[in-house]
């Protein structure tokens, strides 16, 4: 079972314009979510993370909105540019020593200028 | 230069063999993973490791074994590798203590079991 789903599965946006890409899960225990970028040919990198205490996270051109009542978040990309094009993973985790993360099946976002 | 490094990047196998898939980390962390990436299902944990001489199952371990024999290295052993073990396979490493902590990923190895 997937705790962790993103839609869409594929995106398509002009340069420019805001990319958003959403993220539910199932797990109530989950308090950390933390979003991964991956270029074609390379491993996932962190792109940003939130903590459930909190309801928004922005860095630069990047912010995640989370509503814990209704298990949801998302990632904002404003003003997307060519280079953001990637795959785009939420995860989460419940804490611990293990630090092991769920991830989400993936968003690929192309940015068409 | 990278903290975390697969071998081999790109490995085919026969129905039945041994694979064994390596890793190694520079950041000196005590904890190591190991996922298979395929579509439709993100990235899912075979295995990891709190240091030196432990590992533990993932949420898909069977089929799997893991060996961790230093702080910088960790393997993955597919003892008679099986066709829906055709994936892209990435090792990484996570800080001490790690709660809420950020994992560094290696590049990746491609692995074909034909």
């Amino acid at each position: 079972q997937q705790q962790v789903r993103q839609s869409p599965q594929s995106l398509t946006v002009w340069e420019g314009e805001t990319a958003i890409l959403n993220c539910s899960y199932e797990n109530s225990a989950f308090d950390y979510f933390p979003w991964y970028q991956q270029f074609p040919g390379e491993g996932p990198a962190l792109l940003i993370s939130i903590l459930s205490v909190s309801n928004k996270k922005e860095d630069g051109r990047f912010t995640i909105f989370f509503n814990k009542r209704e298990k949801k978040l998302s990632l904002h990309i404003a003003d997307s540019q060519p280079g953001d094009s990637a795959t785009y993973f939420c995860a989460a985790n419940t804490g611990g020593l293990s630090g092991k993360l769920t991830f989400g099946e993936g968003t690929q976002v192309t940015v068409i200028s | 230069e990278a903290a975390v490094t697969q071998s081999p990047r790109n490995k085919v196998a026969v129905t039945g063999g041994k694979v064994t898939l390596s890793c190694n980390q520079t950041n000196n962390h005590n904890n190591m993973y190991w996922y298979r990436q395929d579509t439709g299902h993100g990235l899912r944990l075979i295995h990891y490791s709190y240091g030196a001489g432990s590992t533990e199952k993932g949420d898909i371990p069977d089929g799997y074994k893991a060996s961790r024999p230093s702080q910088e290295n960790f393997s993955l052993i597919l003892e008679l590798a099986t066709p829906s073990q055709t994936s892209v396979y990435f090792c990484a490493s996570g800080d001490p203590g790690g709660a809420h902590a950020e994992q560094f990923f290696g590049p990746g190895t491609r692995l074909t079991v034909l």
